[in-house]
């Protein structure tokens, strides 16, 4: 148990909705980063925050946008969602800012489906 | 993004060694990391190697890194059923916050 808790373990939706995905990261962590992984695509990075303030942002699409509250959880937001949006959804924490040495520890992921 | 990519599939008996390699483009990577992924769960960080290294030693794994080649390898010696997994190398160019994920390794492991 890695510490890092997503919610909904699953989430089955329909094209054209709106869905959020919820990520409490490890006590102590001030960053959350958010992964999608998908057959074609593999393992991806989207986007990370620190301490509530964006921090490095990767191949997120205009869809999707994502936040970090002032208890440092964090909410991934997809919507008009597409077939293609089916994807296990990652989230990881890590304590400082980044960075090499930075160890990120991972959530179980949420798994959505796009019907 | 950068290219790092692994072979797909890789089956090996147990107590055997295994060897997941890793190619990547970017120069400029400065670290060099290995993720285990297993069934349902998340990523787990099982090593890592800076760029200035060739290899690195922890327990059963040896990471070797080949910088003029852009070559990466995770040898895990006595390889045990639960080492079936998928494995991941990724890399981080520049500052670090970004990582990039290769397509993944999965070991399967036969008693």
């Amino acid at each position: 148990d890695s510490g890092v808790t997503q919610t909904p373990k699953h989430l089955i939706t329909a094209t054209g909705q709106r869905v959020t995905l919820r990520c409490s990261p490890r006590s102590g962590d001030l960053s959350v980063y958010w992964y999608q992984q998908s057959l074609d695509q593999g393992l991806q990075f989207l986007i990370q925050y620190y301490n509530g303030e964006e921090r490095a942002k990767g191949n997120i699409l205009e869809r999707f946008s994502a936040q970090q509250f002032p208890d440092l959880h964090s909410e991934l937001n997809l919507s008009s969602l597409e077939l293609g949006d089916s994807a296990l959804y990652f989230c990881a924490s890590s304590v400082g800012p980044g960075g090499f040495t930075d160890t990120q520890y991972f959530g179980p992921g949420t798994r959505l489906t796009v019907l | 993004g950068e290219d790092v990519e692994q072979s797909l599939f890789l089956s090996v008996r147990e107590g055997d060694s295994s060897v997941i390699n890793c190619t990547y483009t970017d120069s400029s990577s400065t670290y060099l990391y290995w993720y285990k992924q297993e069934p349902g769960a998340g990523l787990q960080l099982l090593t890592y190697i800076f760029s200035n290294m060739d290899m690195k030693q922890d327990q059963r794994l040896t990471v070797l890194l080949n910088k003029k080649d852009k070559h990466l390898s995770l040898r895990i010696a006595d390889t045990q059923t639960g080492d079936s997994a998928i494995y991941f190398c990724a890399e981080t160019p520049g500052t670090g916050n970004q990582f990039y994920f290769g397509t993944g390794t999965s070991l399967t492991v036969i008693p």
